[in-house]
């Protein structure tokens, strides 16, 4: 079955640190490639994707993420966090490449700290 | 700005209850979604649409059912409510266009008692 592994469940840093957050998934075919942000008592929020070209992709609020065929990883940094910053994110996978049905990793916990 | 909205924010049901959860849109997408999210399982899919009366049973349809009468609006029902449904339920539609991102209400909090 097709998978996304968010390698970490949560994630600590201090405020103006860099952070990463790690993706892998699972699958043989093409993919489109999502990461998504919830704050506390709120729907999720897109903050970028992957469809094509540039493997680099950049997003709201300061975020990039870098797509890596060969390692089927697309995982999410930002140079300098802020406290703002604090909420969950999800890594999502269109898993058929158009299908438009997502599947979903289990969320990693960021929380900057001051 | 596409916009989704969910019913109710907080709901809290007896087991054994008919329950009902709506989800509406206000623009003329086809693809809808309804998700359970659980602390450590992340989001699972339970049944979406593509059309009206179109349904389709995603990752854990058990103990659900769904209804599509109109374009705009995809309600998730649960026949008769139990405790391990308890949960955070997230509607959510894709955009038009070859966007393929899914575009997410604020999600309804549901407690079974």
């Amino acid at each position: 079955a097709q998978s996304v592994t968010q390698l970490d469940s949560q994630v600590p840093v201090f405020e103006e640190a860099p952070v990463e957050l790690r993706c892998n998934y699972s699958s043989s075919v093409s993919v489109y490639l999502f990461w998504y942000v919830q704050y506390p008592n709120q729907g999720l929020q897109l903050l970028l994707k992957y469809l094509s070209g540039s493997t680099l992709v950049k997003g709201i609020n300061g975020f990039e993420a870098e797509f890596n065929k060969s390692q089927t990883s697309f995982h999410l940094r930002k140079p300098s966090v802020h406290i703002s910053d604090t909420a969950e994110y999800f890594c999502a996978v269109d898993i058929q490449g158009g299908s438009e049905k997502l599947v979903f990793g289990k969320g990693t916990k960021l929380t900057v700290n001051p | 700005d596409v916009k989704v909205t969910q019913s109710s924010r907080y709901l809290v049901k007896r087991t054994g209850e008919k329950v009902f959860l709506e989800c509406v849109q206000d623009m003329d997408h086809e693809n809808m979604f309804w998700y359970r999210q659980d602390p450590g399982l992340g989001l699972r899919l339970i049944y979406f649409s593509y059309d009206v009366k179109m349904k389709e049973k995603g990752d854990i349809p058990e103990g659900y059912s769904v209804s599509r009468e109109k374009k705009e609006r995809f309600s998730l029902i649960l026949e008769s409510a139990s405790t391990n449904q308890t949960s955070m339920y997230l509607c959510a539609i894709t955009g038009t266009g070859g966007q393929y991102e899914q575009y997410f209400g604020p999600g309804t909090r549901l407690t079974v008692t």
